[in-house]
């Protein structure tokens, strides 16, 4: 079974759009997490949430809104998406946080805004 | 701010050479230090790590030592393979719950 799951893998939409992406992770974890990986490879992190609640919320538009619906859950919705949203974003998810725990990761989401 | 520095790739080795990659970080404190690797087409996984200083991560023959005097984490190993060539990511991590990534290595190694 995959720990972290995330859908769909590739998404390729038009600006102005409105999109989803779902994450679901079966590790009994209670931290979430959603990064952003640009073309070069650089990762960051963009959301955090423990048990529902929003602990992290880096320097992120405000067109993109996380949702917890439960802790094995955080969707990340998308609103009039602009090509510079182009990127794979990873859902990640991690036990408490306890620094000397690591994150597991998805295998990450490609939107392409065309 | 606290962050992460790695060397610029690609790195380019013939198989079975000796690898480095470079890491130090920033940090006001003593953060938790992780190495990812990034296969083409997939998520990242932990490779190794190492929570307190002069601990040793090692996995798969990969090898990095926590240096508090150096604020460094270099990633090592004997003997690369081909299966190795990956994107590898260094990551520090302390209690304000962040995993902040460096830029990322593209290591390629060749028959």
């Amino acid at each position: 079974d995959t720990a972290v799951s995330q859908t769909p893998k590739y998404l390729v939409t038009q600006m102005g759009n409105d999109k989803s992406i779902k994450c679901e992770q079966n590790l009994g974890h209670d931290t979430m997490y959603w990064y952003k990986q640009d073309s070069k490879k650089f990762l960051k992190i963009m959301f955090s949430y423990n048990n529902k609640e929003l602990i992290i919320n880096e320097t992120v538009p405000n067109r993109f809104s996380p949702k917890s619906p439960d802790k094995a859950h955080l969707n990340l919705h998308i609103n009039s998406l602009e090509l510079g949203d182009s990127a794979v974003y990873f859902c990640a998810s991690s036990q408490g946080t306890d620094p000397n725990t690591e994150a597991f990761f998805g295998q990450g989401t490609r939107l392409t805004v065309v | 701010g606290d962050s992460v520095t790695q060397m610029e790739g690609p790195v380019t080795l013939s198989e079975e050479a000796f690898l480095t990659i470079n890491c130090t970080y920033t940090a006001t404190g003593y953060p938790s230090l992780f190495w990812y690797v990034q296969y083409p087409g997939e998520g990242l996984q932990l490779l190794l790590k190492a929570t307190k200083a002069d601990d040793k991560g090692s996995n798969k023959g990969f090898e990095a030592t926590y240096r508090k005097e150096t604020t460094s984490f270099h990633l090592e190993k004997g003997s690369v393979q081909v299966s190795d060539s990956a994107v590898y990511f260094c990551a520090r991590r302390d209690n304000t719950d962040k995993l902040i990534f460096g830029t990322g290595t593209r290591l390629q190694v060749f028959p």
